[in-house]
């Protein structure tokens, strides 16, 4: 059974900086594109950006573009999220999720990190 | 503002049917598969639904899923209290270059 555990989540203040991690275990992590996908409270599933195995393609939404940076670690099964600019529209429940492409958005998902944006 | 319109809620009894609506456009089921999410909160979304109709291993035929030209729709029958979560649609829209969620609609089982 696939494993994804997101680490890293916190109280930061607005402008700050945070990098989140992802441990995947249990599957072949080269073989997969992932994404980080968000919840802020009360409000529903937002995607936040996607990379592909090998790194050479990077897609991010419009409200993180500029500000957040993916990446992974292939020899490490890791994946990153490293967010700057922090702004408190940004408090939610990160996931890192494996991408099933085809129009599949997640196929597995981790339990989540809280990211709060407050001063 | 999501690209794909999800009825807000849904109410129904144990045991009935409920099909679910995600509206899209030409740049997103137009043009892609479709998928669906169930989320109950507190825990991890799960998927229920990929590539329009299919079901991952572990999923009841209890859910089924389709997609006509730009819309898509989830069926659930015998609805079981155990049901009750957020369900979302997904797929990828070419036009922003992105993947897009539906607004999301909330089952309760009465």
């Amino acid at each position: 059974e696939v494993q994804l555990v997101e680490s890293g989540g916190g109280l930061v203040q607005p402008g700050g900086s945070l990098r989140l991690s992802c441990a995947a275990s249990k599957f072949i992590f080269i073989d997969y594109g992932m994404n980080w996908v968000r919840q802020a409270p009360g409000k529903g599933l937002e995607w936040v950006s996607y990379i592909n195995s090998g790194s050479t393609s990077i897609y991010y939404a419009a409200s993180v573009k500029g500000r957040f940076t993916i990446s992974r670690d292939n020899a490490k099964n890791s994946l990153f999220l490293q967010m700057n600019s922090l702004r408190d529209e940004d408090t939610a429940v990160y996931y890192c999720a494996t991408d099933g492409g085809r129009g599949t958005v997640a196929r597995d998902w981790g339990q989540g990190t809280l990211v709060t944006v407050s001063s | 503002q999501s690209v794909l319109t999800q009825p807000p809620s849904v109410s129904v009894a144990p045991g009935q049917k409920v099909t679910i609506s995600c509206s899209g456009s030409s740049s997103n089921l137009g043009s892609d598969y479709a998928s669906w999410y169930q989320h109950v909160p507190g825990t991890a979304p799960k998927l229920l639904i990929y590539e329009n109709n299919k079901r991952p291993s572990g999923i009841p035929d209890r859910f089924s899923g389709s997609k006509s030209g730009t819309s898509a729709t989830l069926g659930i029958t015998g609805l079981q209290t155990g049901d009750e979560a957020d369900y979302y649609c997904g797929t990828w829209d070419r036009g922003l270059s992105a993947y897009v969620f539906g607004t999301g609609t909330r089952v309760t089982v009465l």
